[in-house]
């Protein structure tokens, strides 16, 4: 079965550090992965995908991931944090046959002055 | 082009009661997928409608039904309402081209309670 496991349910960083959230997955066939980002009061929006192409993800807002088949991880990262990136973040796997995606319970990024 | 809209926006129901809440695909999109996220939680998939048919169910109770009407709007009905289904309720489309690769562009949600 698939599933995503989403290491840290909070995590702080400080303005213009490094933002690193930890993802890592099972699956029985090559996953496709995603990171989404909620921010209050909203629905999901999409950061980034993999779907078997290159292993470095870049998304929207700065982010990128990187896909590890021998990690099994889809960690995020960011090079330097800004205040409106504070929200939930979540990560992703769809399921063999396509038709649902599988979240993880996400992690909330808190953003220091 | 318009987005995901999702309505009503909150909704309040007592134990019992039917709810039926409602969502307009993005403007090309002929696939529809519910979601609840409870407090604190990740989505947890309900169901996906594509083509006015039911295509992929999650682990839910039949008291959680759905429609989709041929303009790809759809609709998420939930009978005997109990305490835990109070929750978020997202609904996302796509376009069912490649169901793995497939993007799903969520709604901003119902906010369901239930007392």
């Amino acid at each position: 079965a698939q599933s995503v496991t989403q290491l840290g349910s909070h995590v702080s960083v400080s303005e213009g550090a490094l933002v690193l959230l930890r993802c890592n997955y099972s699956s029985s066939v090559p996953p496709y992965l995603f990171w989404y980002v909620q921010y209050p009061n909203q629905g999901l929006q999409l950061l980034l995908k993999y779907t078997s192409a290159a292993t470095l993800v870049k998304g929207i807002n700065g982010f990128e991931a990187e896909f590890k088949k021998s990690e099994t991880s889809f960690h995020l990262t960011k090079p330097s944090a800004h205040m409106s990136d504070a929200a939930e973040y979540f990560c992703a796997v769809t399921a063999p046959e396509g038709d649902k995606i599988i979240f993880g319970k996400g992690t909330r990024l808190h953003i220091l002055p | 082009e318009t987005g995901v809209t999702q309505s009503p926006t909150h909704l309040i129901k007592t134990r019992g009661q039917q709810v039926t809440l409602r969502c307009s695909s993005q403007s090309g999109h002929n696939t529809v997928s519910w979601y609840q996220q409870a407090l604190g939680q990740g989505p947890q998939f309900i169901f996906q409608y594509y083509r006015e048919e039911e295509n992929g169910r999650g682990n839910f109770p039949p008291r959680f039904s759905g429609l989709q009407f041929p303009n790809y709007s759809s609709e998420l009905n939930v009978n005997a309402l109990e305490l835990d289904d109070s929750a978020l309720y997202l609904c996302a489309s796509s376009t069912r081209l490649a169901a793995h690769t497939d993007t799903q562009y969520f709604g901003p949600g119902t906010r369901l309670t239930v007392l």
